[in-house]
């Protein structure tokens, strides 16, 4: 089956400095990555959508320059939390699209817990 | 504004009673719903995925009805265990042009009690 794996699966870091969370799919090609984040005990707000070779789409509120994305490769993307600060912290999922038997199937990664300190 | 509701936030059950979640939405024209099962610090579980045209779907122990008039889907859990103890996510993606966008409600968190 679809398998997505996220590393680091956690990390904690000093504020101001930077943060890279990768999500790969490991055994098919993603044409989209999503990326979310969960602040504790609230669900999943999606972040951005990546599409491998042009520029990610964030959603509304969401800042760009703060939150990289990139996604160089059908099997990879990643998100940069720069400048992080305490507030950043929350646990970062991302999922990615493939197509099978001509259905959309979404599959979710493990998740990545960012602490700021 | 398309938004996803879950009510109760919370809900604990003895063990082999039935559970009954609730998810709600605000906008009828729907592609699908999907229900997700979330363990503790970890990623999503995907249950069942109810398209549009359907009004359930069941796997095992679990079964989950759409009715887009009324703005709601159900997810039933039949004699529940502890390993049913989890956060159960409703998400759903309006419409063919969200994309795979997905909303998703602000979960229901189950304990089941030995």
């Amino acid at each position: 089956g679809a398998v997505v794996s996220q590393h680091p699966s956690w990390v904690i870091c000093k504020s101001g400095t930077s943060v890279k969370i990768e999500c790969r799919s490991l055994d098919f090609q993603a044409t989209t990555m999503f990326w979310y984040r969960q602040f504790p005990k609230q669900s999943l707000m999606l972040m951005a959508t990546s599409n491998e070779g042009s520029k990610a789409t964030y959603e509304q509120g969401v800042e760009k320059d703060k939150f990289l994305i990139n996604h160089a490769s059908l099997t990879l993307s990643t998100l940069t939390v720069t400048s992080a600060h305490p507030e950043d912290s929350s646990f970062y999922i991302c999922s990615a699209r493939t197509v099978k038997a001509g259905a959309n199937v979404l599959t979710f990664g493990a998740g990545s817990r960012l602490t700021v300190l | 504004k398309q938004e996803v509701t879950q009510i109760p936030a919370a809900l604990s059950v003895p063990e082999g009673e039935n559970l009954v979640l609730n998810c709600s939405f605000t906008d009828s024209a729907i592609y699908n719903l999907q229900w997700f099962r979330q363990d503790p610090g970890k990623g999503l579980t995907s249950l069942l995925l109810i398209q549009s045209s359907q009004r359930e779907q069941t796997s095992g122990r679990l079964n989950a009805s759409l009715d887009k008039s009324s703005g709601r889907s159900t997810l039933y859990i039949a004699a529940s265990q502890p390993g049913d103890s989890a956060t159960y996510l409703c998400a759903v993606r309006f419409g063919w042009a969200a994309g795979n966008k997905l909303t998703f409600g602000g979960g229901t968190r189950v304990l089941v009690k030995p």
